[in-house]
Order: C-alpha cells, then structure tokens, then sequence
C-alpha cells in the first residue's frame, strides 16, 4: 500500500510559486517526510525533510499540518529547471526508502 | 565530496549471464539499495540493506541477490540475466537523518 498520495501532474508558471501537495494519512509519530526530485534521467535529488515543523532551506520550504497528515512543498519562485518529478516519502531512520509515482511538475515559461 | 559510485555506466550482458552491480559509498553510510527504473514505472526497489550482512527484500527481489560484506560496498547480483532485467539500475546510501545521495546509475542492457 502507498504511503503517500500525490497528484499526478502539475504546471507552474516560471517565476511563480509551486506548491507540490502530498497525502499521508497514516504517518506514524517517529516518521518523516522526505522530498526529492528527479530531473530526466538522473538520480533523484534531495529537497528537504521534517518531523512536525516547517522546514526552509535553499531550495525550498516545506509546510506540515498540525496533524501531519498531509504536507506542501513550496518552490518559492519556480524556474525551467525546477522541471522534474517531484517524490514525497515517508520513513524512519533504518527503514526502506520507497518512491511512489511523485508530481510532474511543469514549469512554463 | 560525498559520493555514491557504480562500477559501471552502462553495460551489455548476455541472457543466462551471471552480472554484478557494483556499488561504493564514501560516507559511513548504515543504509543502501537498489532501485531499476523502467519508464511508466518509476523507481522500484529491490533490495535494502540496513547494516553489514543483512537485507530486506524490496518490491521486486524475484531474479536478484545482493551481498553486503563491507559497509561501504553494497552488491547487486542478477544470477542468470534475463532480456527482462534490462533496465536502468540506481544505487543509494543514507545515514540517520541524512539525505539520501544516488549513483549516477547503471544502464542495462541484456540481449
């Protein structure tokens, strides 16, 4: 069974904010929630991860619901090169790492 | 530098071959897989590894093995190579809360 649920695609104007949604709704309490990108056909690339409070980085934020049942990646001002599938995970430590069919995101120009 | 290394780019076996994937990681990593990637289906795993000599089985195991005698190496072995098993081949390490760091992958052609 999917841990997470995402959409299947998405399109973002460059420039503009993208805001990538995941579903989790059956997160336990010592999971996280990791984000990585793949771009063509390179190896997926990390983005971001947290526990329970919202995360910043250079790349991105990401925002968890207080029930932490869902999450939103925030590509503050998305370029053509944030084109790439977008992958929303949720593990423990010393745990499998499994990737779902992620968000295609779009960005146009 | 962290890296992930595969041995190999790409690579051409014959069907009934035995074939090694070669993985290497630089940073003390605790934990490895391997993932195919075929198109339409994303990335799938086969196997984990969590520490030294031991292994979880992934999605997709049936036609691998996979040996761990050192930490930093992590092996992928297909026993009899099938037309079926070409695929794109993607290796990965990661500590305790850690990001995950991936080879630039291996592409396999079986014929």
């Amino acid at each position: 069974d999917a841990k997470t649920t995402q959409p299947t695609s998405m399109d973002c104007a460059e420039g503009r904010a993208a805001n990538l949604p995941c579903n989790h709704s059956t997160i336990s309490g010592n999971e996280y929630v990791y984000w990585y990108r793949q771009i063509h056909s390179q190896g997926p690339q990390y983005i971001i991860h947290g526990l329970k409070n919202n995360e910043t980085n250079e790349m991105a934020s990401l925002i968890i619901t207080e029930d932490r049942k869902s999450s939103t990646l925030i590509l503050p001002h998305a370029t053509l090169r944030d084109t790439a599938v977008y992958y929303c995970i949720v593990r423990t430590y010393n745990n499998d790492m499994r990737f779902g069919a992620g968000t295609r995101l779009t960005v146009k120009p | 530098d962290v890296k992930v290394t595969q041995s190999s780019r790409y690579l051409v076996k014959r069907t009934g071959e035995k074939v090694f994937l070669e993985c290497v990681q630089d940073m003390d990593h605790e934990n490895m897989f391997w993932y195919r990637q075929d198109p339409g289906l994303g990335l799938r795993l086969i196997y984990f590894s969590y520490d030294v000599k031991m292994k979880e089985k992934g999605d997709i195991p049936e036609g691998y093995s996979v040996s761990r005698e050192k930490k930093e190496r992590f092996s992928l072995i297909l026993e009899s190579a099938s037309t079926n098993q070409t695929s794109m081949y993607l290796c990965a390490s990661d500590g305790m809360n850690t990001e995950a760091f991936f080879g630039q992958g291996t592409r396999l052609t079986v014929v």
